[in-house]
């Protein structure tokens, strides 16, 4: 695996609960993905980064925030957990645009989440 | 915005014998293309990509896939798979902007003994 880790790599947490996804990489990627799985729907982009403090809205970002104060760390936060928000959320990264290895992701092994 | 649409959930095969994985997309721009694996309880494995020159790629485990503009479409193929080749997997698509991948909805592959 690329140097990716995220934690905790299990949860479970009660409706109504903030709760913080933490993604680490030590491969000094600009680019960061928060996607969730879900049976049926594949995965789905939830929020981005492609640079410090620089993020923007992905497909099912509703119910999401996302910070990224360093390189290595992407931070996803349920502001008030609700059970539509039960999955497996997998952290990506990728290089910089234009150099060969462009646009191909690396997932870390994910955090699955189960909100009660 | 591009979309990416996986013809079968499920796909049963018989150990030894070939398989074809379906995956087709739409987009209004030129599209780089992947394959992804997913094996039990485990994160995303890049198998091949198309990014651009020859349209048939080779990825590892000894599947390959063939990028058809026309039919917009790239299918995997292996010409014999294994006991090991039951997983989850992903065709992604991208039109080349950082705003992530589009990924199909997964084929789960089933290999019967």
């Amino acid at each position: 695996d690329a140097g990716i880790t995220q934690s905790p790599r299990h949860k479970v947490t009660e409706t109504g609960t903030p709760v913080t996804l933490r993604c680490h990489q030590t491969e000094n990627h600009r680019y960061m993905y928060w996607y969730r799985q879900d049976p049926g729907h594949g995965l789905r982009l939830i929020h981005y980064s492609y640079g410090v403090k620089d993020t923007d809205k992905g497909e099912v970002s509703d119910g999401y925030s996302v910070s990224r104060s360093k390189t290595e760390d992407f931070l996803l936060t349920l502001e008030s957990a609700t059970s539509s928000q039960t999955s497996v959320y997998f952290c990506a990264i990728s290089e910089s645009l234009g150099t060969s290895s462009s646009y191909e992701q690396y997932f870390g092994p994910g955090t699955r989440l189960t909100v009660t | 915005a591009q979309s990416v649409t996986q013809l079968d959930s499920q796909v049963p095969v018989f150990e030894e014998a070939p398989v074809e994985l379906r995956c087709n997309y739409s987009s209004s721009v030129s599209v780089y293309l992947f394959w992804y694996v997913q094996y039990p309880n485990q994160g995303l494995q890049l198998l091949l990509k198309y990014l651009s020159g020859s349209t048939l790629v080779k990825g590892i485990n000894g599947f390959e896939a063939e990028f058809n503009k026309s039919q917009t479409s790239f299918h995997l193929r292996k010409p014999s798979v294994h006991i090991s080749d039951t997983a989850e997997y992903f065709c992604a698509v991208t039109g080349g902007g950082a705003d992530g991948l589009t990924f199909g909805k997964g084929t789960h592959l089933i290999i019967q003994p």
